[in-house]
């Protein structure tokens, strides 16, 4: 079945670039998504970027996906200490249907 | 800014007792969603909806059940809490893209 693959943590100084890492498998993906979960709180849609989309821009975030590989990055400029959260990429196949999630990145980021 | 609202945001009920999880939205969003996330912090789908009267079970097993009466509102139903049904229960919703989701209730069954 689908799978979606992340690290689990990641680690950056304030003002350093995170780059955060997903992998997928189902190759009828169209849309894949990334979500941000504070403590305690639901999750938040951050960006979601088409499967004809090689990358997205949105201020300080950056979406790469490379799907021959099959391969997607969320890539947080100038990381700020309220960017420390867990970082949740998920794959639909249809659109506004079923999302499969990844297990979750934590970031944090030290001062 | 999404308007989907879930309650009770913290539970801590004993066991064996009925409990429902409410969940509405006002974006008029015909699909609706149940997600799981354990501690572990993945989540799963455990149930889903197209629109009024039609509800489906998602990709992980439940013992709870939902009802879609109203397009807004998409209660969940345990009839019989259990100490393995603590967890956090997470309500989404979207149209054609994407999903936003509650803020969750947090569910402890003493």
């Amino acid at each position: 079945g689908e799978d979606v693959e992340q690290s689990l943590f990641l680690s950056v100084r304030e003002g350093d670039s995170s780059v955060i890492n997903c992998t997928y498998t189902d190759s009828s993906s169209t849309y894949l998504y990334w979500y941000k979960q504070e403590p305690g709180a639901g999750l938040q849609l951050l960006t979601y970027i088409f499967s004809n989309m090689d990358m997205k821009q949105d201020q300080r975030l950056t979406v790469l996906l490379n799907k021959k590989d099959k391969h997607l990055s969320l890539r947080i400029a100038d990381t700020q200490t309220g960017d420390s959260a867990i970082y949740f990429c998920a794959e639909s196949s249809n659109q506004g249907g079923k999302l499969i999630f990844g297990q979750g990145t934590e970031l944090s980021v030290k001062p | 800014e999404a308007d989907i609202y879930q309650t009770p945001r913290y539970l801590v009920i004993g066991t064996g007792k009925k409990i429902t999880l409410e969940c509405s939205q006002t974006m008029g969003h015909d699909k609706m969603y149940w997600y799981q996330q354990d501690p572990g912090m993945e989540l799963h789908l455990i149930h889903y909806s197209y629109g009024v009267n039609s509800t489906e079970k998602g990709d992980l097993s439940s013992e709870s059940t939902v009802s879609r009466i109203r397009t807004e509102h998409f209660p969940l139903t345990l009839e019989s809490a259990r100490p393995s049904h603590t967890s956090q229960y997470l309500c989404a919703s979207g149209q054609v893209q994407p999903q936003h989701f509650g803020d969750g209730t947090r569910l402890s069954i003493l």
